[in-house]
């Protein structure tokens, strides 16, 4: 089991670019989890999926925050245009329906400059 | 919404010593409180976890109890050893089936 799998795990770039962060969740998981980790925030649910469906995104900060699902085993979270207070350390996690445990990736550390 | 509070925010222990975290919960319907432990640029790792119809639960040195009343649960560390160092995050989970972190503890074990 190769667990969550999260692409990049560093982005540098500059205020104003487009990013792109990628998850590969657990094969047959169902939940798939989008969090923002800050030192001055803790960790923060930004969205969540179930059966590849936005169930809750009531964490996205603003409209410049937005994420996909297009099949169960990719989901991208897209900020455009990114600014440096969106620098963080973004991880994706799943869960087997019917199951308690959340498996994070090993989280995408993002710098905007 | 559930809010989760969770204190003390550092705690600093000899090796061997014990150490306690508690955290506090807002929604009644919460059932579910993981703990996890994030080890310095890690990925936050499930430790332990309990249910709501269960007061404790215990795994070598880990316990987990929880006071559905009073809505707190508690993380206590035996025997600590300098491998314990991590920052520790307490969740609670109700029906929407999302986590709400607490704010997280960042524990040294001193040898």
């Amino acid at each position: 089991d190769a667990g969550v799998i999260q692409s990049p795990r560093h982005e540098v770039t500059e205020m104003g670019q487009e990013v792109t962060l990628r998850c590969k969740p657990i094969s047959g998981h169902d939940y798939l989890f989008w969090y923002r980790q800050t030192m001055m925030r803790g960790l923060e649910l930004l969205i969540y999926f179930n059966n590849n469906v936005p169930i809750d995104d009531s964490g996205m900060p603003e409209d410049r925050f937005s994420a996909k699902m297009p099949n169960a085993s990719f989901s991208t979270l897209k900020i455009q245009p990114s600014e440096p207070r969106d620098s963080a350390v973004y991880f994706c996690a799943s869960r087997l329906a019917g199951g308690e445990t959340q498996y994070f990736g090993p989280g995408t550390r993002l710098l905007v400059l | 919404g559930e809010n989760v509070e969770q204190h003390p925010s550092t705690l600093s222990v000899q090796e061997g010593d014990s150490a306690v975290i508690k955290c506090t919960y807002s929604d009644s319907a919460s059932n579910y409180f993981p703990w996890y432990k994030q080890e310095l640029g890690k990925r936050p790792q499930l430790i332990i976890d309990i249910r709501s119809n269960v007061g404790e639960k215990k795994d070598q040195r880990i316990a987990v109890t929880l006071n559905k009343t009073a809505k707190h649960f508690s993380l206590h560390i035996t025997e600590t050893q300098p491998e314990d160092s991590a920052v520790y995050f307490c969740a609670a989970r109700a029906s929407s089936y999302k986590l709400i972190f607490g704010s997280g503890t960042r524990l040294l074990v001193r040898p």
